[in-house]
């Protein structure tokens, strides 16, 4: 079975700390995603990795920077934290190639920016 | 405009009854995929079920099944014999384009209570 798992499960942090969110697949999939999930507005993607050093912007990039230094991690990186960035994020992997490939998520992380 | 369209947001219904969850699309792309997935109070999404454009049949896996109305961009969620787990967002994406495009359009999701 395929398990992602993110590093917290909540994280309280202060307004210009910069927010490290973890993220760890087992299953060797090569795309790995971070969304962050908001009341009314649903599943925004903000990074998404395709391999190991990439990285693409998804639709809500601005304030948040990505590292893929191995296969299985990928962190997401609040250069600053702001409470605008108080929300849920969830960390997802995917195979490439298959002729559908689920996202398979973690559990979630409840980060709240005071 | 909307991509992916979700008029319901919340849904009850009684245990071991069927609901029906919509879901309505918009795409110009003839390949395409649509995914439903669960979210229960837990925080974890979890697929359930994917329907692609050229499949002729409509999917189904267990107790989840897909109505797949390919002329009316409509792919709604059917879940028979509702269970009390069962209580949970749902939510409907699509991917355009073919399979190697790795970014899926979301819904707003449904909120469904499964009363006993």
């Amino acid at each position: 079975d395929v398990k992602v798992t993110q590093s917290s499960r909540y994280l309280v942090k202060r307004t210009g700390e910069k927010v490290f969110l973890e993220c760890v697949q087992d299953m060797d999939h090569e795309n790995m995603f971070w969304y962050r999930q908001d009341p009314g507005l649903g599943l925004r993607l903000i990074y998404f990795s395709y391999d190991v050093k990439m990285k693409e912007k998804g639709d809500i990039p601005e304030g948040y920077s990505v590292s893929r230094e191995k296969k299985e991690r990928f962190s997401l990186i609040l250069e600053s934290a702001s409470t605008n960035q108080t929300s849920m994020y969830l960390c997802a992997s995917t195979r490439q190639g298959a002729r559908y490939s689920p996202l398979h998520f973690g559990n979630g992380t409840r980060l709240t920016v005071t | 405009a909307q991509k992916i369209t979700q008029t319901q947001p919340g849904m009850f219904v009684q245990e071991k009854e069927a609901v029906t969850l919509d879901c309505t699309y918009d795409t110009s792309d003839p390949s395409y995929g649509l995914f439903w997935y669960k979210q229960p109070s837990s925080g974890e999404m979890i697929f359930l079920i994917y329907q692609g454009s050229y499949d002729q049949q409509n999917a189904t896996e267990g107790r989840y099944s897909l109505n797949f109305q390919k002329a009316r961009k409509s792919a709604n969620l059917v879940i028979s014999a509702s269970q009390l787990g069962d209580s949970a967002m749902y939510f409907c994406a699509m991917r355009e384009g073919p399979p190697n495009n790795r970014k899926l359009i979301w819904g707003l999701g449904t909120s469904l209570a499964v009363n006993p």
